[in-house]
């Protein structure tokens, strides 16, 4: 069964501050690591990863892939207030995806 | 383009009474999902349709039926509902991934449900 999972589950930080979001998976087959950011309703799509090393970058967002270390890490900096949210980590496959539990993120004036 | 629609967005069930939740998108996907998410947890699949006229279970498929009724729509009925099943639920859709192609999944905007 492929699983996902996210570290910490819940961050509190203050505005302009870097944080760094983790994701870890032990799946039968990988075929792609995706990032989401979820405010009041639904995820909206950040990154997508598929080869180990390469950053993704938008923003102040970016994103990288571990294939050795089997796990993806999601870096904001300069955090703004509007940064406060859900993050979801998920691995898809073409059938079917699996999603960590998320990260809580918090970022206070 | 409306992207991947829900309804309803709020419903309030007693126990045992049944419900179809529908999701229609416009964005000619081949592969359709049906999510729920409880507090603190990340999503969970209940059942997805890769392409229409097959249906799969996911994670969490007890208590839940599914119809692809064509490409656009993808429904999802609780027979009996029970409060265990109080959950936002979520649809999304994808295009059916070919090799090197995204992956990206379009959300709908989700139904608040409430089993007493």
């Amino acid at each position: 069964e492929d699983k996902v999972v996210q570290s910490p589950l819940s961050l509190v930080v203050h505005e302009g501050d870097t944080v760094t979001l983790n994701c870890s998976y032990e799946v039968t087959n990988f075929r792609s690591l995706l990032w989401y950011k979820q405010e009041k309703k639904a995820p909206t799509f950040l990154f997508m990863l598929t080869s180990s090393g390469i950053e993704k970058k938008s923003g102040r967002l970016s994103s990288i892939l571990d294939k050795k270390e089997l796990s993806s890490i999601l870096n904001i900096t300069a955090t703004q207030t509007g940064d406060s949210a859900i993050y979801l980590c998920a691995h898809t496959n073409a059938g079917k995806s699996t999603f960590g539990d998320g990260t809580t993120l918090t970022v206070k004036p | 383009n409306a992207g991947v629609t829900q309804t309803p967005k709020f419903q309030v069930l007693k126990t045992g009474q049944s419900m179809t939740l529908q999701c229609a998108q416009d964005m000619n996907h081949n592969s359709m999902y049906w999510y729920r998410q409880d507090p603190g947890m990340g999503l969970r699949l209940i059942y997805y349709s890769a392409s229409e006229g097959t249906t799969d279970k996911g994670e969490v498929p007890n208590g839940y039926n599914v119809s692809r009724l064509n490409k656009r729509e993808f429904s999802l009925r609780l027979e009996s509902a029970a409060p265990s099943q109080t959950s936002v639920y979520f649809c999304a859709s994808r295009q059916l991934p070919e090799r090197g192609a995204y992956n990206e999944q379009f959300f709908g905007p989700g139904t608040r449900l409430t089993v007493l």
